[in-house]
């Protein structure tokens, strides 16, 4: 079975700070992870996917099968980067996993 | 493109009452999924779609049902609501399960049991 684990519920830092949200996956075949972001009052939406390789909004998210991570990293921290984070686990067909989600909270 | 839409965006409802929420969509998305969003619970998959005609269970189907008559619709039902059933419900829809397929998501629905 699939699971995602974000382990902090709650993550604050100063607005310039360096700031990585973990998220660890368990999973036996070749995974697609992704990280969606909902602002606050806004729908969930796609930040990043691992195959795209991509950096938005300064966010950058690398796959480390090794470790079975996929962080979301970004160096400079900016106060509307306050958000929730989900990460997500492409799996089954047509079955996707979500962790529990990371609060965000960039202070000024 | 209104992308995924929900009806209704609130409702409350008493224990026992019955209600469909209404997702739709107008990206000819092949899947589409139903969510509930729990405080320190993140996302968990109700029930899903992979196609017209077709549904299947997720990680918590229980006291919910689904139908995709159409293509572009996906509705959820409540037969007899419980307080636990108290949620915000969000529907997605993406174009298949090919790699880096995204989820793209409607704006939710709160649902409150009393």
């Amino acid at each position: 079975a699939q699971r995602v684990t974000q382990p902090e519920k709650l993550l604050s830092v100063f607005k310039g700070a360096p700031v990585e949200l973990k998220c660890n996956y368990s999973y036996s075949g070749s995974p697609e992870l992704f990280w969606y972001v909902q602002y606050s009052r806004q729908r969930l939406q796609l930040l990043l996917r691992h195959i795209s390789r991509e950096s938005i909004k300064g966010f950058t998210a690398d796959l480390n099968k090794g470790e079975t991570s996929f962080h979301l990293k970004k160096p400079f921290a900016q106060e509307e980067d306050s958000a929730m984070y989900y990460c997500a686990l492409n799996a089954n067909a047509g079955k996707s996993t979500f962790g529990d989600g990371t609060t965000l909270t960039v202070k000024p | 493109n209104a992308g995924v839409t929900q009806t209704p965006k609130f409702r409350v409802l008493k224990t026992g009452q019955s209600m469909t929420l209404l997702c739709a969509q107008d990206m000819n998305h092949e899947y589409m999924y139903w969510y509930r969003q729990d405080p320190g619970m993140g996302l968990r998959l109700i029930h899903y779609s992979v196609g017209e005609g077709t549904t299947a269970k997720g990680e918590v189907p229980d006291g919910y049902n689904v139908s995709r008559l159409k293509k572009q619709n996906f509705l959820l039902g409540l037969e007899s609501a419980a307080p636990s059933q108290t949620s915000v419900y969000f529907c997605a829809s993406s174009s298949g399960v090919g790699r880096g397929e995204t989820q793209y998501f409607g704006p939710g629905t709160r649902l409150l049991v009393l």
